[in-house]
């Protein structure tokens, strides 16, 4: 059964950092690893989604990687806003099914 | 169209009241998902329809009932819920049942049961 971790569960830094979140599966055999992001109370934007094969994605200030041989993902924000405050969730992809990580909580300090 | 829309957005109902859940989509996805999601933890697949056929069942509870009456359209009709079934519920598509090309979520719908 897939389990995905997500680390750190929360992280608040200042305005401006550069900053990267950490998504690890225990099934190498996923499809895709998608990333989303959630406002409070609000449904889930999707971010990026990495396919199969590929190895990274990018979108503006946000980077991607996938490493399934290590089963890890990783999530890179750069010069962090406060509007990036949210949480953000990875999710890997099988067959009907996305498992999501735990989370990760960031708040962005003007 | 690159949206999924629910309705409504919030709905408080009584343990006796039956009350429907919508979920519709423009963009020619042909698989459908429900999920339930408690405050401060990760979606729960509940449901997949995939080409208009349920294909996944995680052992929800019979008070909740989804249908899929065409592939833009999927229901969640809710009958004799608890308090404890209060939560978000998500509705997400995806263009296979594979998830070839991501998912799409909606905004969700906050449930209170009372």
């Amino acid at each position: 059964k897939q389990e995905v971790t997500q680390i750190p569960a929360a992280l608040s830094v200042p305005e401006g950092e550069n900053l990267v979140l950490n998504c690890s599966f225990t099934d190498s055999a996923i499809y895709n690893l998608q990333w989303f992001r959630q406002d409070p109370g609000k449904g889930l934007t999707s971010l990026l989604l990495i396919q199969s094969s590929q190895r990274e994605q990018t979108s503006g200030r946000l980077n991607a990687s996938l490493d399934k041989s290590s089963g890890r993902s990783t999530l890179y924000i750069a010069a962090s806003q406060p509007g990036d405050s949210a949480t953000y969730l990875c999710a890997s992809t099988g067959f009907q099914k996305l498992v999501f990580g735990t989370g990760t909580r960031l708040l962005v300090s003007p | 169209d690159t949206e999924v829309t629910q309705t409504p957005k919030h709905l408080v109902m009584g343990m006796t009241n039956k009350k429907s859940l919508k979920c519709e989509q423009h963009m020619g996805h042909r698989a459908m998902y429900w999920y339930k999601q408690k405050a401060k933890k990760p979606p729960e697949l509940m449901f997949v329809y995939s080409y208009e056929k349920l294909s996944i069942n995680e052992s929800v509870p019979s008070r909740f009932s989804p249908e899929c009456p065409n592939s833009s359209l999927l229901n969640l009709h809710l009958h004799a819920l608890q308090p404890e079934d209060s939560a978000l519920y998500l509705c997400a598509s995806s263009q296979d049942g594979a998830g070839s090309y991501g998912y799409t979520f909606g905004s969700g719908t906050r449930l209170t049961v009372v």
